[in-house]
């Protein structure tokens, strides 16, 4: 059975850090490129952040370029959004996604997703 | 700017069809766009439904179907069920490693 569990969101000031993780299993991680999407609290689904099957190509919506960075350890079937200089409106629900082969294609699968939340 | 259109709501009868459609402001949707279809209802992660323009995701009825008509993607559910009521979003791959979702359908079910 595929599983994407997401961890790390919480409450933080702005301006301030956070990283999220995603624990995947039941399918060959290094063989998939994976997404981050979001959606703010009321809002519709947002891509923010995609990376190649190797980590070598890595892909960020304008909104999050030079503040995001996303990352991945095939050896640990981990997926990492490390973000930084929040902003109110980062404020979301992040999920995990596998996408259904590499980069040029869609989303499969969907973890449960975690709250970050930023706010003084 | 780029924008992925979707109705942002539609209505449909039990046991009706409704075919909710995606486009692409720049021009027409293609297979190439990979366009892929997700169900979400409030407080849930999103569920698959359809991707790469007309694979069912596992475990999802053959109610639902995908498919090109004309220039946009097209999600069909036919007899519509009352636990269908949900929000829809259908994304597409833009290029450059980017995905693009629309704004969602909210669709009813009265």
């Amino acid at each position: 059975e595929v599983q994407l569990v997401e961890s790390g969101g919480g409450l933080v000031q702005p301006g301030g850090s956070l990283r999220l993780s995603c624990v995947v299993s039941g399918f060959t991680f290094s063989s998939y490129a994976m997404s981050w999407v979001r959606q703010a609290p009321g809002k519709g689904l947002e891509w923010v952040s995609g990376i190649s099957v190797s980590g070598g190509s890595t892909y960020y919506v304008d909104s999050v370029k030079g503040r995001f960075t996303i990352s991945r350890d095939n050896s640990k079937n981990t997926l990492y959004l490390q973000m930084n200089s929040l902003r109110a409106e980062d404020t979301a629900v992040y999920y995990c996604a596998k996408k259904v082969t590499t980069t040029s294609s869609n989303f499969d699968y969907w973890g449960q997703g975690t709250l970050v939340t930023v706010s003084s | 700017q780029t924008v992925v259109t979707q109705e942002p709501s539609f209505s449909v009868s039990p046991g009706g069809t409704v075919t909710l459609t995606c486009g692409l402001s720049s021009g027409s949707v293609s297979f190439s766009h990979y366009p892929s279809w997700y169900q979400q209802t409030p407080g849930q992660a999103p569920r698959t439904l359809i991707y790469s323009t007309n694979t069912r995701s596992s475990g999802v009825p053959d109610r639902f179907s995908g498919s090109i008509l004309g220039n946009q993607a097209a999600l069909t559910i036919t007899g519509a069920q009352g636990d269908d009521e949900s929000d829809y979003y259908c994304v597409l791959y833009i290029g450059s490693g980017i995905s693009l979702f629309g704004g969602g359908t909210k669709l009813t079910v009265l």
